[in-house]
């Protein structure tokens, strides 16, 4: 079975800029996290979806969104970015009957 | 809400030396408990789970984790560590039901030397 695909894998922005990541989870999986890993903040959630529904959010702005479509690939979109949103986007596909959270290799987003 | 507290940010161990990464975390209810490496510009990968059951979990490649409910510890071992095993343990929580947001430590990078 595929892994859980992340892109890109690296993107350069300048701050005000939108951008947008994507995740391909692995077949069968219809559960998809995101979460913003930083030297500063660590790990922080940021939002889950099942089955094209958001079940959880993170305490992030709005600026942060995300979707699911109905194949499972997910996409998250920041608008307007800060210099502060630097950060390694972690996508996560989940098989939910064994509590497990395989993660993609990530986007590296830096914002100058 | 919960909280995971990783008490080392960093440890350094030679390699074939035992090691012990610890966590403790806070929780109100009762919890999922997880460990996770990760290896430079690399994702996340899962070492090993409590859910229920025996308190003594243990991964493919030594690692083994107990939980401790009374001490609210998850504390990660492993007998004798190879170089190999140099990365970032992120110690996490999730709360049963209700979906899967995990709770994340801040993380020990465990650097094994020669």
């Amino acid at each position: 079975k595929a892994g859980v695909t992340q892109t890109p894998r690296y993107l350069i922005k300048t701050r005000g800029q939108q951008v947008t990541l994507s995740c391909s989870p692995i077949s069968g999986h219809r559960s998809v996290s995101w979460y913003q890993q930083t030297p500063g903040q660590g790990l922080q959630f940021l939002f889950e979806y099942f089955s094209e529904t958001q079940r959880n959010k993170g305490n992030f702005p709005g600026r942060f969104s995300g979707r699911q479509f109905s194949n499972s690939r997910s996409e998250m979109n920041v608008s307007t970015l800060e210099l502060g949103d630097s950060a390694l986007y972690l996508c996560a596909s989940i098989r939910e009957d064994q509590e497990t959270q395989y993660f993609g290799p990530g986007t590296r987003l830096l914002v100058l | 809400a919960q909280s995971v507290t990783q008490l080392d940010s960093q440890v350094p161990v030679f390699e074939e030396a035992p090691v012990e990464l610890r966590c403790n975390y806070s929780s109100s209810v009762s919890v999922y408990l997880f460990w996770y490496v990760q290896y430079p510009n690399q994702g996340l990968q899962l070492l090993l789970k409590y859910l229920s059951g025996s308190t003594l979990v243990k991964s493919i490649n030594g690692f083994e984790a107990e939980f401790n409910k009374s001490q609210t510890s998850f504390h990660l071992r492993k007998p004798s560590v190879h170089i190999s095993d140099t990365a970032e343990y992120f110690c996490a929580v999730r709360k049963p039901g209700g979906g899967n947001k995990l709770t994340f430590g801040t993380g020990t990078q465990l650097k094994v030397e020669l």
